[in-house]
């Protein structure tokens, strides 16, 4: 069975300055990987995903990650963070061919002016 | 596109008492999936269709619990008789079949039972 593991609970980020937010996974294969963002009552949204091919991917709002096989992670980007970026943070595996995700506990993030 | 839909949004109610979340997927989505999401154990998943056929209710955590999908386009989650500890927010997602396709969420349904 696969799983997740986001080891920050918490990151607070000056706004402006970059962010990266860490993303852990364990799975015999290649994944598929997702990074979802939660606002203040609302459901989740899908900012990026990865299944093959190019390790590097873009996601919507000036997102990015990178898939590194060797370190099984799928680490989050933003060169340069807004304030409408606080929110929390979720990262996602599945396995090929997948019926189901399993969901990280999730990434808090608070931006400072 | 109308996105997964909801309700009720908010559901208060008194421990005993019957509860009834609804769910409409994304037309021509054929999977449909239940989540609970509690500050402790975060995302769980209860239990997930397939073209209406329940496929994996193992993460339904009682017998209190039950979903049903009549049809392509509704689910209900019922829990009987509620209890405090299954306040949290209810999430119900779709996607379009296999191949790696991402969930698509609804805004979900907090429930609280006194």
């Amino acid at each position: 069975a696969q799983s997740v593991t986001q080891p920050d609970i918490h990151i607070t980020v000056s706004e402006g300055a970059s962010l990266e937010l860490r993303c852990n996974y364990s799975y015999g294969a290649t994944p598929y990987l997702f990074w979802y963002v939660q606002s203040p009552g609302q459901g989740l949204q899908l900012l990026l995903k990865y299944f093959s091919g190019d390790t590097l991917v873009q996601g919507i709002k000036g997102f990015e990650a990178e898939f590194k096989r060797s370190q099984s992670s799928f680490n989050l980007r933003k060169p340069s963070v807004h304030w409408s970026d606080a929110a929390e943070y979720f990262c996602a595996v599945g396995a090929q061919g997948y019926s189901t995700l399993t969901f990280g506990k999730g990434t808090m993030l608070l931006v400072s002016p | 596109d109308a996105g997964v839909i909801q309700s009720p949004r908010h559901e208060v109610t008194e421990m005993g008492q019957e509860v009834t979340l609804r769910c409409k997927p994304i037309s021509g989505h054929n999977s449909l999936f239940w989540y609970r999401q509690t500050m402790m154990r975060g995302l769980e998943l209860l239990i997930y269709f397939n073209n209406n056929v329940p496929i994996d209710d193992s993460g339904m955590p009682e017998d209190r619990f039950s979903a049903k999908m009549p049809n392509a386009s509704f689910s209900t989650l019922k829990i009987q008789p509620s209890e405090p500890r299954d306040s949290a927010v209810y999430f119900c997602a779709s996607r379009p079949g296999q191949g790696g396709s991402p969930l698509h969420f609804g805004n979900g349904t907090r429930l609280t039972v006194t």
